[in-house]
This record gives C-alpha cells, structure tokens and sequence, in this order.
C-alpha cells in the first residue's frame, strides 16, 4: 500500500537559516508528491508538486523539493527561512487509481525563531 | 471567485446529535474530497466523490455519509455524534487532477 512518512515532528531554525524537511514516500512506480503547507488555523495550500521530469521542481514562497528515487525521498528545501514561513508541511502522494484521492504524511511543525 | 467555501467554521455539539458539514465550490470541478484532521496524524480520507451522483468510502468513513447532487455542493452528514468525531474538517476539490484545493476547515468539538 502507498504511504508517506515525515520522520520530523516538529522542527525549529532561526530565521535566514536554511531548511530541509524530509519526506519518504513508498510507491512502487514514479509516484505524483506534493508539498502543502497549513498555516495556522487556514486550509491547505500546494507548495508544489513532482510528476516527472526534472527531479529538483521549483514552487511558491521560495521553497523547492528534489525527487530522489534511489532514497524514496522528495524532501522540501529552503535556502533561508522568514519568520511568515512557520506553519505545518504536509507531504503527500498521489493515489495510484482514477480517484486523483492524496494520502498525506502526518506532517512537520515549522517554528521560526527571531 | 470564493473558491472551496465550508460551514460552519467551529461547532460544539452534544453526544449523538447530529450535523451537517457544508462544502460548496465555485470552481465548476468534478472531485471532491472530505478529509479529517487530528493533531500529529496528518490528514485522513473520509469520503470522495468523482462527479454528481457518485461518491465513495476514504479511508475512515465509519460515523458519516456523503451526498453529491450536483457539481457544486458535497455536504458530509455525521449521525449520532461521538467524542472521536472531534476533529477538524477540510472539504478539497480537484479539477481531475491531483492538485486539490482546500477549504478553511470546520472544527468540530464532540461533548
């Protein structure tokens, strides 16, 4: 069965300093990964997302995610941190059917500190 | 354009009272999807639906039942509400793709 591990619960950097947050997927084809991001008490908004192609895929807010295939990993970068960007990240995988249905990690806490 | 709208935003109800969760889209597309939200377990898959008239089990579907009656509105129905039901609830649409479009969410409190 498909699945998502983010192995960080909660991480916390200082603000300008770069961030990497990790995600493992299991699929046992080329998976479609997202990236969300949850800010506090809002819905989710796509960070961005992986179909094919070129394995480091840009998004919104300057963030970006690398696909690694040999690692079953796509792990969520940025290169420094503002303090707008604490929230909660949500990694996900696209389900492997017709019902384009998402199966989400249990997610990072993102704390930023001044 | 309103995008995914959900009401209530925060609703405390008593054990085995029943509510209806309202989700609407302006966004004319054909999936939608109910997930529940509880702290550290990420979100899970309650009920989706692929088009008017048709909807499906996710993941945790027990305590709730669906309609889809036209492309707009999927409201989710909890009958005899429990102390687990406590959760936050997101209402997601997708113009058959994977890309889902949230809600704001509806936190429900079960006493």
């Amino acid at each position: 069965a498909q699945s998502v591990t983010q192995p960080d619960i909660h991480i916390t950097v200082s603000e300008g300093a770069s961030l990497e947050l990790r995600c493992n997927y299991s699929y046992g084809a080329t998976p479609y990964l997202f990236w969300y991001v949850q800010s506090p008490g809002q819905g989710l908004q796509l960070l961005l997302k992986y179909f094919s192609g070129d394995t480091l895929v840009q998004g919104i807010k300057g963030f970006e995610a690398e696909f690694k295939r040999s690692q079953s990993s796509f792990n969520l970068r940025k290169p420094s941190v503002h303090w707008s960007d604490a929230a909660e990240y949500f990694c996900a995988v696209g389900a492997a059917d017709s019902s384009y249905k998402l199966i989400f990690g249990s997610g990072t806490r993102l704390l930023v500190r001044p | 354009n309103a995008g995914v709208t959900q009401t209530p935003k925060f609703r405390i109800l008593k054990i085995g009272q029943s509510m209806t969760l309202q989700c609407t889209q302006d966004m004319n597309h054909n999936y939608m999807y109910w997930y529940r939200q509880d702290p550290g377990m990420g979100l899970k898959l309650i009920y989706y639906s692929v088009g008017a008239g048709i909807t499906d089990k996710g993941e945790v579907p027990n305590g709730y039942n669906v309609s889809r009656s036209t492309t707009e509105d999927f409201p989710l129905r909890l009958e005899l509400a429990a102390p687990s039901q406590t959760s936050v609830y997101f209402c997601a649409s997708s113009p058959s793709s994977y890309e889902q479009y949230f809600g704001p969410g509806t936190r429900l409190t079960v006493t």
